[in-house]
């Protein structure tokens, strides 16, 4: 089973649609839990960290349910400029020193 | 604001040469990672270095790696005998240490062996 799993789409959607990505985890003990964002040829870049009581950033919203092992990332309003590949990350903990697992990433594509 | 670069962006070898990967980190920053992305597949760590010191690696970091952080600033990737599966994109990253959880990723150098 991989580390981190996510469901490669890509997703087509209309600008300003709501989309959601999910994203499931095999490793009980991971602490922390993050979405990325790597446009095509560029580094990966943090979009938001993820915590159990749901945080929103704007148009963004992560959710986190340890139970299940999943987390999910809430686009609401897609502009052009969300198209992107978005990477589910865990850690083991928390702090420096711990490496970063990556899923595969969601490629979404925000059309006119 | 303050960011991670990397030298060269890209960089042609003939397999079995050497290569060095260069990456200034973040200067106030204690922690430093190598990850790697073949075309097409997911972000791998490589190595993690902390005080001076290998951390942690992961089984892509073989005998043909190897990391050195040979002053303040620097902190280099080298592979000794490239092989055509090394062709990748090399991400270095840094970390301030603490409470802090961000990694922050260089632009990345993309090797191709040939």
């Amino acid at each position: 089973r991989k580390e981190v799993e996510q469901d490669p789409g890509p997703f087509n959607v209309p600008e300003g649609a709501t989309v959601a990505f999910n994203c499931t985890y095999s490793n009980s003990a991971s602490q922390s839990f993050f979405w990325y964002r790597q446009d095509c040829r560029k580094e990966p870049k943090l979009l938001m960290s993820v915590y159990s009581s749901g945080n929103e950033d704007g148009r963004f919203t992560a959710q986190l349910n340890r139970a299940s092992q999943y987390i999910s990332l809430l686009i609401r309003d897609s502009k052009l400029s969300d198209s992107a590949t978005y990477l589910c990350v865990v850690t083991r903990g928390t702090g420096g020193g711990n490496k970063l697992t990556f899923g595969t990433g969601t490629q979404l594509k925000v059309e006119l | 604001e303050p960011e991670v670069t990397q030298t060269p962006s890209h960089q042609v070898t003939q397999m079995g040469q050497e290569v060095i990967l260069r990456c200034v980190p973040i200067s106030n920053h204690l922690y430093f990672y190598w990850y790697r992305q073949i075309l097409g597949q997911k972000v791998e760590f490589l190595v993690s270095f902390y005080n001076n010191e290998i951390s942690e690696k992961s089984e892509i970091f073989d005998d043909q790696f190897s990391v050195e952080r040979p002053d303040g600033s620097n902190f280099t990737l080298k592979i000794r005998s490239t092989k055509l599966e090394d062709s990748a994109m090399y991400f270095c990253a840094s970390h301030e240490g603490g409470a802090g959880e961000t990694q922050y990723f260089g632009p990345g150098t993309r090797l191709l062996v040939l």
